[in-house]
């Protein structure tokens, strides 16, 4: 049964502590996104990695790292110098990153509250 | 640039047909995608529409593209409450790999 799963559902964090989001798939994807989704906002991309052990900054880069040692994972980590961590976190994949039109496949989401 | 806009609400009756409308301003769009989110899950895929193409129709869905205008809507006919979501437009760029551009989100209210 393949598909992407992100891990876990909900998450609390700290002021000060580092958390790790988990994303993992099974559809032999190239390519992973993290998206951080805040109410009445759009999707906005975090960061982006075409092929293992590469990655990009997307356009909310700041206070977040990523890895890629895996083509199957992509943790997030979200560190104490996001400033407002809190929101909904979308991971997703596709086929390649290359000309446009492979569809980006979505994971449920994790919700990150910070207390 | 990229930009796309999507109005916030939409409420229509059971049975009724949806037209949610979407406005993108970059001409290089290669595809444009229509995604559902239910509440506390991730997006599903619901349709795409390549740029060359004006319209598209997958059983309940029609996807028009006004090229010209910049202009993109999603029919939904004989609407049901389990169509209640958000329903996100979603635009690639040529050149710009597979990043998407994601609009606002449009939320779709069904009532009986």
């Amino acid at each position: 049964d393949g598909g992407i799963t992100q891990s876990p559902k909900y998450l609390f964090r700290k002021e000060g502590q580092n958390v790790t989001l988990s994303c993992e798939q099974n559809l032999n994807h190239d390519a992973m996104y993290w998206y951080r989704q805040d109410p009445g906002q759009g999707l906005r991309l975090i960061y982006y990695s075409q092929i293992v052990n590469d990655f990009q900054k997307g356009d909310i880069a700041e206070g977040y790292s990523v890895s890629r040692e895996k083509k199957e994972s992509f943790p997030l980590t979200v560190t104490s110098a996001q400033k407002n961590p809190t929101a909904f976190y979308l991971c997703a994949s596709s086929i390649e990153l290359a000309g446009g039109g492979d569809t980006q496949y979505f994971g449920p989401g994790t919700r990150l509250t910070v207390l | 640039g990229e930009d796309v806009e999507q109005s916030l609400f939409l409420s229509v009756r059971e049975g009724d047909s949806s037209v949610i409308n979407c406005t993108y301003t970059d001409s290089s769009s290669t595809y444009l995608y229509w995604y559902k989110q239910e509440p506390g899950a991730g997006l599903q895929l619901l349709t795409y529409i390549f740029s060359n193409m004006d319209m598209k129709q997958d059983q309940r869905l029609t996807v028009l593209l006004n090229k010209k205008d910049k202009h993109l809507s999603l029919r939904i006919a004989d609407t049901q409450t389990g169509d209640s979501a958000i329903y996100f437009c979603a635009e690639s760029i040529k050149g710009g790999g597979n990043k998407l551009t994601f609009g606002t989100g449009t939320q779709l209210k069904v009532e009986l």
